[in-house]
């Protein structure tokens, strides 16, 4: 089956650094890929989709000079977590959909804790 | 608006049965998924439905009617290792996955 990963698994920053969390489509090609994060207790919140090779579309509410999001190639997709504060501490979770497949085949990675001191 | 609505927490014996209810408002229709999510790791991927009726995978079977806007997941034969959040989603009809706010299910012996 279609295989998600993430790295890191988990992280701890200082207040204030920059934070990037890896993204990648291991066995398959990924045009779309999806943040999400999770607060303790509560659902996945989407933060933005991101197309291979254009801007990442971002949800509501979500900053996009705090987060950016690269996805350069089909396999790889970043999430930067940018002058990182604690509020931002949660379990970040990347979703990826096949190029060829049928639309409603996403795939998770094993999500990110963050951490931020 | 868009709306999926869940039961907060269920609480069922080993070996019991349990059915986990999703009702749901959504612009536009592609389906619904059951994913599973243990504590502090990404969902899995349960079942999913887009015709009505019922879909049967092992001890794990799922139920959709999209005329009453509803779908359940039925546990069998629960197993301690059952203990989980089970969350609903829908994708509307730009093919985004519109959450449910999970399911927390606990298993007592």
């Amino acid at each position: 089956g279609a295989v998600v990963s993430q790295h890191p698994s988990w992280v701890i920053c200082k207040s204030g650094t920059s934070v990037k969390i890896e993204c990648r489509s291991l066995d398959f090609q990924a045009t779309t890929m999806f943040w999400y994060r999770q607060f303790p207790k509560q659902s996945l919140m989407l933060m933005a989709t991101s197309n291979e090779g254009s801007k990442a579309t971002y949800e509501q509410g979500v900053e996009k000079d705090k987060f950016l999001i690269n996805h350069a190639s089909l396999t790889l997709s970043t999430l930067t977590v940018t002058s990182a504060h604690p509020e931002d501490s949660s379990f970040y979770i990347c979703s990826a959909r096949e190029v060829s497949g049928r639309a409603y085949e996403q795939y998770f990675g094993p999500g990110t804790r963050l951490t931020v001191t | 608006g868009q709306n999926i609505d869940q039961p907060t927490e269920m609480t069922a014996t080993e070996g019991a049965i349990v059915q986990i209810n999703c009702t749901y408002q959504t612009s536009g229709f592609n389906g619904l998924f059951w994913y599973q999510q243990h504590a502090g790791e990404a969902p899995t991927f349960l079942s999913y439905n887009v015709l009505d009726g019922l879909e049967e995978k092992g001890r794990f079977s799922s139920f959709l009617s999209r005329s009453k806007g509803y779908s359940y997941l039925l546990l069998k034969e629960l197993q301690m290792k059952d203990s989980a959040s089970y969350l609903c989603a829908v994708m509307d009809s730009n093919y985004q996955l519109i959450w449910g706010a999970g399911t927390k299910l606990i298993i007592k012996p």
